[in-house]
């Protein structure tokens, strides 16, 4: 089993440039989750799913869409990336409140 | 809203020796899981421990140990006997309701050889 997995690893946009990034899980979870870590701020919610067909906002969603497309995939996409975005991004998935499982993460570095 | 709060940016133990980082958090639910991931280098992030609120006993893994004071709404982790490896960054979690997870922002543990 491969877990959480996380594409890509590492990227670099441009401001106002659009990317998708891609999660998928193989351990069955009903919920999946993006997280964005910045120095001195720990991790932020920015969108979750707590069932295939349902997203909700977390506490940073501004600038973030997101699609449940299917129960092992949930991507998150930039429109218009903004240095403000520059970030680790972090995608986990759960089974009830018990414990996350974390992808790799993502760097990602807005020029 | 939930909140976690980690007072230690930083945290030095020599190897062998024990150590205790704190967390304090605040919740209105009557049932919710307490976390402390690592985070080691690799930037992969590591469930090091659970307790349920609803448990009065402290969990244990291995060298890892909690002190859970629910009334005072504390949830610190003890590592016996430190090890090289053990040098992370250990944030502290709560899951509330709505299976929102809320991190503290992190400590920085230092292992001196």
């Amino acid at each position: 089993n491969a877990g959480v997995t996380q594409t890509p690893k590492f990227q670099v946009l441009k401001t106002g440039q659009s990317m998708t990034l891609q999660c998928a899980q193989d351990m069955n979870h009903n919920s999946m989750y993006w997280y964005r870590q910045d120095p001195g701020m720990g991790l932020r919610l920015i969108y979750y799913s707590a069932s295939e067909g349902t997203t909700d906002k977390g506490e940073v969603p501004n600038g973030y869409n997101v699609s449940r497309l299917n129960k092992r995939e949930f991507s998150l996409r930039l429109e218009s990336a903004a240095p403000s975005q520059t970030s680790v991004y972090f995608c986990a998935s759960s089974e009830r409140e018990i414990e996350q499982f974390f992808g790799p993460g993502t760097r990602l570095t807005v020029l | 809203a939930q909140t976690v709060t980690q007072s230690q940016p930083e945290m030095s133990v020599q190897e062998a020796e024990t150590v205790t980082l704190s967390c304090t958090y605040d919740t209105s639910e009557s049932d919710y899981y307490l976390f402390w991931y690592k985070q080691p280098p690799s930037r992969q992030m590591i469930l090091v421990i659970r307790q349920e609120a609803y448990k009065q006993q402290n969990a244990t893994e291995n060298r890892f140990s909690v002190n859970f004071q629910k009334a005072a709404k504390s949830f610190s982790l003890k590592i016996s006997d430190s090890q090289l490896g053990d040098a992370a960054m250990y944030f502290c979690a709560l899951s509330g309701g709505y299976q929102k997870v809320t991190f503290g922002i992190g400590t920085k543990l230092q292992v001196i050889p």
